[in-house]
């Protein structure tokens, strides 16, 4: 059963700084990854999607890694602002037998609190 | 492009009532998949559709069904509501093939009083 897991659960940091998000996973057969940040009572906005066969993938101030051989993936968000404050998620899904895929399997989140 | 729609936004239920959650993927996208997040367990996934079809579930009493029309439109029922299902629950959808991922609705905040 895959099983995924951020740290830090939290993180506090003043606005400007560059910070690294952690994700790791169980079971590297994964097909994709995909970061998502989630404001308090909202859904979730994707960031990024990385293949399997990707090695990172870059938005704007965001940049993203993935070692699947390792099981781990990395989040970096560059010169942080105030409204970058939110929950990141990472999360894994798998291709199933009949070509789709299985469903995302979902870390706790980092809580980030950029400080103005 | 109107992105996935969830409704009814907020519910209120009696526990023992049964409940049905409405998902409008993204116009063209045929897999749809409904997750609960609550405050203990964060997400988990409850099922996939694909094409009507059932692809995947995740691990959850029978209670939790669903279902996808031709229109890949998906409703999510709760039959027998326990307290513990207060909860949110999100829709995603997604196109087919590798380099797609999943879009999530702003969900169904459920409350079983």
């Amino acid at each position: 059963k895959q099983e995924v897991t951020q740290i830090p659960a939290a993180l506090s940091v003043p606005e400007g700084e560059n910070l690294v998000l952690n994700c790791s996973f169980t079971d590297s057969a994964i097909y994709n990854l995909q970061w998502f940040r989630q404001d308090p009572g909202k859904g979730l906005t994707s960031l990024l999607l990385i293949q399997s066969s990707q090695r990172e993938q870059t938005s704007g101030r965001l940049n993203a890694s993935l070692d699947k051989s390792s099981g781990r993936s990395t989040l970096y968000i560059a010169a942080s602002q105030p409204g970058d404050s939110a929950t990141y998620l990472c999360a894994v899904y798998g291709a199933d037998s009949g070509g789709g895929a299985d469903g995302l399997t979902f870390g706790k989140g980092t809580h980030l609190i950029i400080q103005p | 492009k109107a992105g996935v729609t969830q409704t009814p936004r907020y519910l209120i239920k009696t526990r023992g009532q049964q409940v049905t959650l409405s998902c409008s993927p993204i116009s063209g996208h045929r897999s749809v998949s409904w997750y609960q997040q609550t405050p203990g367990q964060g997400l988990q996934f409850l099922f996939e559709y694909f094409s009507e079809t059932q692809r995947n579930k995740g691990n959850f009493p029978g209670r939790f069904s669903g279902r996808q029309f031709s229109n890949s439109r998906s409703e999510m029922n709760v039959s027998t509501l326990e307290l513990g299902d207060s909860a949110l629950y999100l829709c995603a959808s997604r196109s087919t093939g590798g380099a797609y991922g999943y879009t999530f609705g702003s969900g169904t905040r459920l409350t079983v009083v």
